[in-house]
């Protein structure tokens, strides 16, 4: 199977651990996303990658947040001092740079904060 | 501020009939739209997408329909079969496509045999 996977699939923590996700897009794949979707809601943009480098940040992306490509490939999202406002689902999605197509996006991180 | 509205929280249609999902958005830089299904606890699968230089694109059972000068869409599924139930997400980026998307609030779909 090709397409975008995210690990974990489910993520429960305690108010104020830090939590780190994983996303492998489709191989080739230059753009890579992030957005989160809470209940009733759609997905919200989060940032993206162009290769290795971080081209854009939404204004949800508070100082807790961090994300990473380090090698245009994989990308980690981590969230530090999580608060219960951070449960949603944590979508991660490719695209190919040439593109004017789809985003293709994984099966999602669900994180729950007790 | 929601630039893209879809106003009909849930829909029911009857098996073999047309669905019809309705979407604004308020942006005029938008220029490439996006159709996407959502079972749950799954990622959003890719549908139909327009460019706004068409007003119609076709894929099988699915359709979307795009009026710019009333910056409206709509996504047309004919027959409508059981395994559509699910929720549908109108998505729209500027800069035609592979911009980050900005989504609607989605449409859940059900459609009884």
């Amino acid at each position: 199977d090709t397409g975008v996977s995210q690990d974990p699939r489910h993520k429960i923590t305690k108010r104020g651990q830090n939590v780190t996700f994983r996303c492998d897009p489709i191989s080739e794949h230059n753009r890579l996303y992030w957005y989160r979707q809470t209940l009733g809601q759609g997905p919200e943009f989060l940032t993206y990658f162009q290769n290795e480098a971080q081209l854009e940040k939404s204004r949800l992306l508070s100082d807790r947040f961090s994300a990473e490509r380090p090698k245009g490939s994989f990308s980690t999202l981590e969230i530090q001092r999580t608060e219960q406002g951070d449960s949603a689902m944590y979508l991660c999605a490719s695209s190919p740079e040439e593109s004017t197509d789809t985003q293709y996006f994984g099966p999602g991180t669900r994180l729950t904060v007790l | 501020d929601q630039q893209v509205k879809q106003n009909s929280p849930s829909l029911s249609v009857q098996e073999g009939r047309i669905s019809i999902l309705n979407c604004d958005y308020t942006n005029s830089m938008f220029d490439y739209f996006l159709w996407y299904k959502k079972y749950p606890a799954e990622g959003p699968t890719f549908l139909i997408s327009i460019s706004s230089i068409k007003d119609k694109n076709e894929d099988g059972r699915f359709t979307v329909f795009l009026n710019k000068s009333a910056k409206h869409l709509s996504l047309h599924i004919v027959p409508s079969q059981p395994g559509d139930s699910a929720v549908y997400f109108c998505a729209a980026s500027g800069y035609s496509g592979n911009t980050p998307l900005v989504f609607g609030k989605g449409t859940r779909l059900s459609v009884i045999a």
